[in-house]
């Protein structure tokens, strides 16, 4: 079964720390994107990446950064957790071509 | 950029009876809407998706229709069931090299048993 692991499912941190959130993917998909999840709000995209070393932003950057350094694994960096950044966030792939996306179970971050 | 709203934000039917959720887009260009379905815990799966050349697509118990002129498309579940109750995102993009996919803002379905 092709998935999409995010390595935390709950986290906690303290304002200003430095948190790096996970995601792995095993279909050898090109491009994978993080979003983050607000009621009311719906999924809004952070940043997104088309391939190995290759990143782009997406409508909410602000605060985030992101790396790629293999085509399996794109992880979302907050270098200076705030409280306003407390939410869900999605990390999801697709493959080039075809325009469904798979989502991971989700990381809900808290910060304090 | 592509702007989607989606209505209403919350839905609440009894076993059996249809839900429809309905979503605007602005994006003339876009030519693929996808529905999502999250279960409590878990991330969005795609559940049906259709494409701008055709106006309706139907599985088994769940449907979309697509009004190309309006720029509205809707999702149409009938008979439905408890474990319908979930949160449902529209999105929309245009299927070109770099697109991304612009999500509604979510309908929570309550089913009640």
């Amino acid at each position: 079964d092709v998935k999409v692991t995010q390595s935390s499912r709950y986290l906690v941190k303290r304002t200003g720390e430095k948190v790096f959130l996970e995601c792995v993917q095993d279909m050898d998909h090109e491009n994978m994107f993080w979003y983050r999840q607000d009621p009311g709000l719906g999924l809004r995209l952070i940043y997104f990446s088309y391939d190995v070393k290759m990143k782009e932003k997406g409508d909410i950057p602000e605060g985030y950064s992101v790396s790629r350094e293999k085509k399996e694994r794109f992880s979302l960096i907050l270098e200076s957790a705030s409280t306003n950044q407390t939410s869900m966030y999605l990390c999801a792939s697709r493959t080039t071509g075809f325009y469904g996306y798979t989502f991971g179970s989700g990381t809900r971050l808290t910060v304090v | 950029g592509e702007n989607v709203e989606q209505h209403p934000s919350t839905l609440s039917v009894q076993e059996g009876d249809s839900a429809v959720i309905k979503c605007t887009y602005s994006d003339s260009a876009s030519n693929y809407f996808p529905w999502y379905k999250q279960e409590l815990g878990k991330g969005p799966q795609l559940i049906i998706d259709i494409r701008s050349n055709v106006g309706e697509k139907k599985d088994q118990r769940i449907a979309v229709t697509l009004n190309k002129t309006a720029k509205h498309f809707s999702l149409h579940i009938t008979e439905t069931q408890p474990e319908d109750s979930a949160v449902y995102f529209c999105a929309a993009l245009r299927e070109t090299s770099g697109s991304r996919l612009t999500f509604g803002e979510g309908t929570q379905l309550t089913v009640n048993p």
